[in-house]
């Protein structure tokens, strides 16, 4: 499997705080992005960062990428319960046209 | 919001019946995918469209197959389903994956698949 994989799986913090959530990935990339599914929604596109990129910021999100490692993070700063939602990373391949996405890290941000 | 949607959005079947997912989109975007979507796998290609026509194999292709005759559908196809194809089915679009713009998947509500 191509697949990456998000750490950790699930994340529960208070309103206010900050979270971060890692993924992992196995092939060289065009660039890497960053979903957001709300419970029993569709995928929503964050942020995407291409490869030549170090860090990306959008709003309270901020993305790294260590090609080196094959690794993101994505930070949410001064989170919201609004944002409890599942987050998933998705890597564009530099050989071929398919998206392959992490397994996911659950959030849950507590009121 | 693009404009992608899928039909049916909830179907329950018995093993054994053919099954057919249907996916529109009214962005005129070239790409088009179909992922499932299972507990502890997160999201794996079934199958993908660069073109009209134009169809190739995802990482879990077995069992499932696909058509696009027009721009705007791509047509997801369960020839005989098995309790194994339980799952919820996204669609989704791209207007080019990667290089020469940023790729961004937009993705449909979902389809949910019960095979009893």
């Amino acid at each position: 499997s191509q697949q990456g994989e998000e750490d950790p799986q699930a994340l529960s913090i208070q309103e206010g705080e900050n979270a971060t959530m890692n993924c992992s990935y196995k092939t060289s990339i065009n660039n890497l992005q960053w979903y957001r599914q709300n419970s029993g929604r569709g995928l929503v596109h964050l942020i995407l960062i291409r490869s030549n990129e170090r860090e990306k910021h959008s709003g309270r999100l901020r993305v790294t990428l260590d090609t080196s490692k094959k690794s993101s993070s994505l930070l949410i700063t001064a989170s919201r319960a609004a944002d409890t939602a599942s987050y998933f990373c998705a890597t564009d391949p530099f050989i071929g046209n398919q998206f392959y996405f992490g397994t996911g890290t659950s959030l849950t941000v507590i009121p | 919001d693009a404009g992608i949607t899928q039909s049916p959005r909830h179907k329950v079947t018995e093993t054994g019946t053919p099954v057919t997912l249907r996916c529109h989109q009214t962005e005129n975007h070239r790409y088009m995918y179909w992922y499932r979507q299972d507990p502890g796998h997160g999201l794996r290609l079934i199958h993908y469209s660069y073109g009209v026509k134009d169809t190739d194999k995802g990482e879990v292709s077995d069992g499932y197959s696909v058509s696009r005759s027009k721009t705007e559908d791509f047509l997801l196809t369960l020839e005989s389903a098995t309790s194994s194809q339980t799952s919820v089915y996204f669609c989704a679009i791209s207007e080019a994956p990667g290089r020469s713009n940023t790729g961004e998947l937009f993705f449909g509500e979902g389809s949910r698949l019960t095979v009893l």
